[in-house]
């Protein structure tokens, strides 16, 4: 069975602090995808990032960085210098090959405060 | 460039009343479209899929069904809402011919209240 945990219910930090928001997830295919989204106040998901099971390369993009590692199953997210506008539900998702089903985690909370 | 489309924004239905939510995608061809429900601060959960015109596949056997009459439009509805129904739905898109390969797109969902 296919499962995505974020342990991590909410997180509160100081604006220009690092944060890591931690994503482990569960499957037996070797195929598989993995993603992250952002839901700001206004609610609509917006997608940030996509890897799929080969390709282990670390990502960065602005402030935001991934670490994949397959070894811990985990894919995990680092914002560097929160800033006040980072403040949203962040989720973990994962989908497998011949599926049209994405699991989802239950979402971290984060707070930027000023 | 593609977009999608829910409506209406906001919602309040008594118990027992009907559903209906509509979701459009635009700027894209045969698209698989999802609908999910998200209760006040919970995950997600899937309801249905559709990777074609007329194919439903349900995830949640309660009293919700949908619909997809055209390939862009997928339909949520209830024909007697419950107090649980109460939640924020949001439909989404993918790339269609494959599988959940690709990363969704998400509308900017419906809150609904049932009283």
């Amino acid at each position: 069975a296919q499962k995505v945990t974020q342990a991590q219910t909410e997180i509160s930090v100081v604006e220009k602090e690092d944060v890591t928001l931690d994503c482990v997830y569960e499957t037996r295919d070797t195929t598989y995808y993995l993603f992250w989204y952002k839901q700001p106040p206004s609610g609509e998901l917006v997608f940030l990032i996509r890897r799929n099971s080969f390709d282990e390369q670390n990502e960065i993009s602005g402030r935001y960085s991934w670490n994949f590692q397959k070894s811990t199953s985990s894919f995990n997210f680092t914002i560097t210098a929160s800033q006040v506008v980072d403040s949203a539900v962040y989720f973990c998702a994962l989908s497998t090959s011949g599926t049209y089903k994405y699991i989802f985690g239950t979402g971290t909370r984060l707070k930027v405060l000023a | 460039s593609q977009t999608i489309h829910q409506w209406p924004a906001t919602l309040v239905q008594p118990v027992g009343s009907p559903l209906s939510l509509e979701c459009t995608v635009e700027g894209t061809s045969n698209p698989n479209l999802y609908w999910y429900r998200q209760a006040a601060g919970r995950g997600l959960q899937l309801l249905f899929y559709s990777v074609g015109i007329g194919q439903i596949s349900s995830e949640v056997p309660q009293n919700l069904s949908a619909s997809r009459p055209q390939d862009r439009q997928f339909i949520l509805s209830s024909k007697k809402l419950l107090l649980s129904d109460s939640g924020f739905y949001l439909c989404a898109w993918t790339l269609g011919l494959a599988g959940a390969y690709n990363e969704q797109f998400f509308g900017p969902g419906t809150r609904l209240t049932v009283l």
